[in-house]
């Protein structure tokens, strides 16, 4: 069974980074893509970026460009999604997702919420 | 940028009543490859958002033929047959046509 495990919640100061990882479990890594996906509180759904782990190619939404760095460790089938600069407008839920061959996102992550405030 | 527009914005439904959502884009959602880029996800209260169909049309694993995704180029449209009690959340239409993909903004289903 497919499953993708993101790490635990976390709470950052303003100007601070977040670093947060996917890992997946019961799907060959490198066969699939790894979207990152967030919910700010009451909104709806904005992708922010995604990798090809097997070709270690990263894809941004140009609103995320300079601030967001996804990466891939395929030895331990393991997407991490870092954004830097954080605002309090980067309270949100962040998801990754499965992206497969037809480009839709097959499977998520339970979520990781991101709090940011001084 | 490709808009995703969703109607209605809030859908109240009898159980057992049909429903049908509307999703539009801004751009043609066809690729030169023959397929069209767009998906229907619900998202439960409190849950990761769920695959309902893809490719416009196809629906993804284990989601009841209840529900049924038609339509072309910038018009599309979710449909459920008989609406359950389960079935309540937010609905969004998503393009990945092109990046950066994007999301309608969400049509809540909610129970009359």
């Amino acid at each position: 069974q497919v499953q993708l495990v993101q790490s635990g919640a976390e709470v950052k100061k303003p100007g601070s980074s977040v670093n947060v990882s996917c890992k997946a479990s019961g799907v060959s890594f490198t066969r699939y893509s790894i979207a990152w996906v967030r919910q700010a509180p009451g909104q709806g759904l904005e992708w922010m970026g995604g990798i090809i782990p097997l070709l270690n190619s990263a894809s941004y939404a140009p609103k995320f460009q300079g601030r967001l760095t996804i990466t891939a460790d395929k030895s331990t089938n393991t997407a991490y999604m870092e954004l830097s600069r954080l605002s309090s407008e980067d309270t949100a839920i962040y998801y990754c997702a499965r992206v497969v061959v037809s480009l839709n996102f097959d499977f998520w992550g339970q979520g990781t919420r991101v709090a940011v405030s001084s | 940028e490709i808009v995703m527009t969703q109607s209605p914005v809030s859908l109240p439904v009898t159980p057992g009543e049909p429903a049908s959502i509307s999703c539009r884009s801004s751009q043609s959602l066809l690729h030169s490859n023959g397929f069209t880029y767009l998906d229907w996800y619900l998202q439960k209260p409190g849950r990761s958002p769920q695959l309902l169909i893809y490719l416009g049309s196809n629906r993804a694993s284990g989601v009841p033929d209840r529900f049924s995704g038609s339509g072309s180029g910038t018009d599309f449209t979710l449909k459920i047959s008989r609406v359950e009690a389960d079935d309540v959340g937010v609905y969004y239409c998503m393009q990945a046509v092109q990046t950066p993909i994007t999301f309608g903004q969400g049509t809540r289903l909610e129970i009359k």
